[in-house]
C-alpha cells in the first residue's frame, strides 16, 4: 500500500537554529501536503497545507515565516522550523493524499525537541 | 468554535467486551467524511473505519464499526471484543468535502486502556 515517509524520525536541537523535516511519499504522487503539530496529550491540530508549485496555505494563528513550507516535487514537501524555541518541541506529522486510492496516508511523525 | 467532540477523555474496557467511543462534529457542508484513527505509544496514526456523509449504512471493518446518526451528528466508533492492544488513544476526525485533497481536523481524542 501506500506509503508516506518522515525524516528525521527524531531531532534534538539547541534554540535558535533551524531544523528541516522531510515528508515524501514513497509510491505516488502528492501535489498536496498537510503538516500536523501534536503536542503531548494533545490532538493534531493542522498547521498549513503544502501545495506543489505554489505557496503554502496557513491555518489562523500559525506563523508562515517561522514555519517555511516548500513543496520541491510531487514526492516531497519539507518543513523548516526556523529559529527554534523550546515551545516549539513537538511532534510533527505529515500526510498525503493518494488520488487513485482518495485516501490521506500519515507519515510515522517527527519528534522535535528544542534544548 | 470545535467542530468535532469527544466527551470522552479516558475509557476503560474489561478484555473481549466492547466498547463505544463516542463522537460529535458540526458542519454546514453536505459532503463530507467521517472518519476514526488509532494513535498507539509509538505515535503513528493508524486508519481504523470511514463513513462517508451520504453512506446509508454503518461502515464497518472487522472489529470497528461506526455508529453514524447523521440528524444527531454523532459517529461513534464501536469496538467488539477488544483486546490488549487495543489501548491507545482514539481520534475522530472530519473531512469536509469530497475528497482526500480536502482538510481533516481532528477531535480531542479518547485515551483507550483494556483491562486483562
Amino acid at each position: 500500500g501506500a506509503v508516506v515517509s518522515q525524516h528525521p524520525s527524531w531531532v534534538i536541537c539547541k534554540s535558535g537554529t533551524s531544523v528541516k523535516i522531510e515528508c515524501r511519499s514513497l509510491d505516488f504522487q502528492a501535489t498536496t501536503m498537510f503538516w500536523y503539530r501534536q503536542f503531548p496529550k494533545q490532538s493534531l491540530m493542522l498547521m498549513a497545507t503544502s501545495n506543489e508549485g505554489s505557496k503554502a496555505t496557513y491555518e489562523q494563528g500559525v506563523e508562515k515565516d517561522k514555519f517555511l513550507i516548500n513543496h520541491a516535487s510531487l514526492t516531497l514537501s519539507t518543513l523548516t522550523v526556523t529559529s527554534a524555541h523550546p515551545e516549539d518541541s513537538s511532534f510533527y506529522i505529515c500526510s498525503a493524499p493518494d488520488s487513485w486510492t482518495d485516501t490521506q496516508y500519515f507519515g510515522p511523525g517527527t519528534r522535535l525537541t528544542v534544548l | 468554535a470545535q467542530k468535532i467532540t469527544q466527551t470522552q477523555p479516558g475509557m476503560f474496557v474489561q478484555e473481549k467486551e466492547a466498547v463505544t467511543l463516542d463522537c460529535t462534529y458540526d458542519t454546514s457542508d453536505q459532503s463530507y467524511g467521517l472518519f476514526w484513527y488509532k494513535q498507539p505509544s509509538s505515535g503513528e496514526m493508524i486508519f481504523l473505519i470511514y463513513q462517508g456523509s451520504y453512506d446509508e449504512q454503518n461502515a464497518t471493518e472487522g472489529r470497528y464499526s461506526l455508529n453514524f446518526q447523521k440528524a444527531r451528528k454523532s459517529a461513534n466508533l464501536v469496538i467488539s471484543a477488544s483486546q490488549l492492544g487495543d489501548s491507545a488513544m482514539y481520534f475522530c476526525a472530519m473531512r469536509e468535502g469530497e475528497t482526500s485533497y480536502d482538510k481533516v481536523i481532528f477531535g480531542p481524542g479518547t485515551s483507550l486502556s483494556v483491562i486483562p
